[in-house]
């Protein structure tokens, strides 16, 4: 079946430091993939998407690009701060019909000042 | 804008009590709609979908139960609360298209004593 798996954390970073989280998925397909973003205490938060190959997404300066010769979606900022400590998750959405979204397990993300 | 909304925020039952989360959607029609669990420090846990009024699919066997009454309202509910259900839930939605993101709610953290 379809799965996403991430790099285990915590990650922890200096700040200003540069941020890499793996991510990668098994699916048949082509799947649609996302980063979302948990702060303490809230839902997750879409953070970007990507809906086919090659394609980059971005928000708040972070960036990931669909890899599909390496069924890879790895999370990437230059320049992280100290507001960006939270959880990472990565997931995907099968375009096979289906409804559920499936999610990695999640990477925390500690950045200090 | 689409808007979810989750309640309560916080709650603090006993053992054997009965439970009642309520999540309403506004902004937008037939939307799917998802229920999950979430343990401390821990990944996401999908409990129940809907995809339209009535229609819930259950994805582990356990003592809660979803409810979809109306379009844009989703319920979970339980008779009787046992101390491994304590934990953080959270409602979503999506479009009724596959391969969509899904939107979270705030969440409600759910403790049993």
């Amino acid at each position: 079946g379809d799965s996403v798996t991430q790099m285990e954390g915590p990650v922890t970073l200096s700040e200003e430091a540069f941020l890499t989280i793996n991510c990668t998925y098994t699916a048949t397909g082509y799947p649609s993939l996302f980063w979302y973003v948990q702060y303490p205490g809230e839902g997750l938060q879409l953070l970007l998407k990507a809906t086919k190959a090659d394609d980059k997404g971005s928000n708040k300066g972070f960036e990931a690009t669909y890899r599909k010769e390496t069924t890879s979606f790895h999370l990437e900022k230059g320049s992280v701060q100290v507001s960006d400590s939270a959880v990472y998750f990565c997931a995907l959405s099968p375009n096979t019909g289906g409804f559920k979204t499936i999610f990695g397990a999640g990477t925390r993300l500690f950045v200090k000042a | 804008s689409q808007t979810i909304h989750q309640w309560p925020a916080t709650l603090v039952q006993p053992v054997g009590s009965p439970l009642s989360l309520e999540c309403t959607v506004e902004g937008t029609s037939n939307p799917n709609l998802y229920w999950y669990r979430q343990a401390a420090g821990r990944g996401l846990q999908l409990l129940f979908y809907s995809v339209g009024i009535g229609q819930i699919s259950s994805e582990v066997p356990q003592n809660l139960s979803a409810s979809r009454p109306q379009d844009r309202q989703f319920i979970l509910s339980s008779k009787k609360l046992l101390l491994s259900d304590s934990g953080f839930y959270l409602c979503a939605w999506s479009e009724l298209d596959s391969n969509q993101p899904q939107h979270f709610g705030d969440g409600t953290r759910l403790s049993i004593l």
